[in-house]
């Protein structure tokens, strides 16, 4: 079945420091990915699409110029967490859109925990 | 905006014991969605609702949707100790996923 990777897993950085996380669809292209933010014990919440080749579209609240993506390719898509503070430690789940996929319309990353010290 | 409820937010049961858990959605939607996730890990897809009426059963899970009530449920039968983890329905319209709140199950000996 159709695979999204996320990388890294886990990372741990110190406040001020800007980190970049992977999300890759293995085996599809996509041209649509989706960036979540989830706190503990709280809900996936969107921050933004990313499209291939254009700019993501962001969710109202979410900072463009803290949460840059970029979206090169019709496989990867990057979020990276510009100058990161310890509120912007959470889980951060990417999922790939599969336009293929009849009853499956995305498929998830395993997430990145983000620790910011 | 389509927003979507689940309760109960937590839930302690016993094992053996059958019990629902209720989703419901404010405005039409393609499809809905059920998935569990384990404390550190992401999504993992339990069952997929395409029309009203459906329902999907695998092993001590079955879920169902009633898209006139807007409304799906997830029942747990004799539940044992495994099936503890957080549970999301998740409604998809326009090329999007509106997510519940999620029900944290916790399943106790």
């Amino acid at each position: 079945g159709a695979v999204v990777s996320q990388h890294p897993s886990w990372v741990i950085c110190k406040s001020g420091t800007s980190v970049k996380i992977e999300c890759r669809s293995l085996d599809f292209q996509a041209t649509t990915m989706f960036w979540y933010r989830q706190f503990p014990k709280q809900s996936l919440m969107l921050m933004a699409t990313s499209n291939e080749g254009s700019k993501a579209t962001y969710e109202q609240g979410v900072e463009k110029d803290k949460f840059l993506i970029n979206h090169a390719s019709l496989t990867l898509s990057t979020l990276t967490v510009t100058s990161a503070h310890p509120e912007d430690s959470s889980f951060y789940i990417c999922s790939a859109r599969d336009f293929q996929g009849r009853s499956q319309p995305q498929h998830f990353g395993d997430g990145t925990r983000l620790s910011i010290l | 905006e389509l927003k979507v409820e689940q309760n109960p937010l937590f839930l302690s049961m016993q094992e053996g014991k059958n019990y629902t858990i209720y989703c419901n959605y404010s405005t039409t939607s393609d499809r809905l969605y059920w998935y569990r996730q384990d404390p550190g890990k992401s999504l993992e897809s339990l069952f997929v609702l395409l029309s009203n009426g459906a329902v999907k059963q695998e092993g001590r899970l079955m879920a169902s949707l009633d898209t006139k009530a807007r409304l799906s449920t997830l029942h747990i039968t004799a539940a044992v100790h495994d099936l503890s983890a957080t549970y999301f329905c998740a409604a998809f319209t326009g090329n999007q996923f509106y997510f519940g709140t999620g029900t944290s199950l916790t399943v106790i000996p």
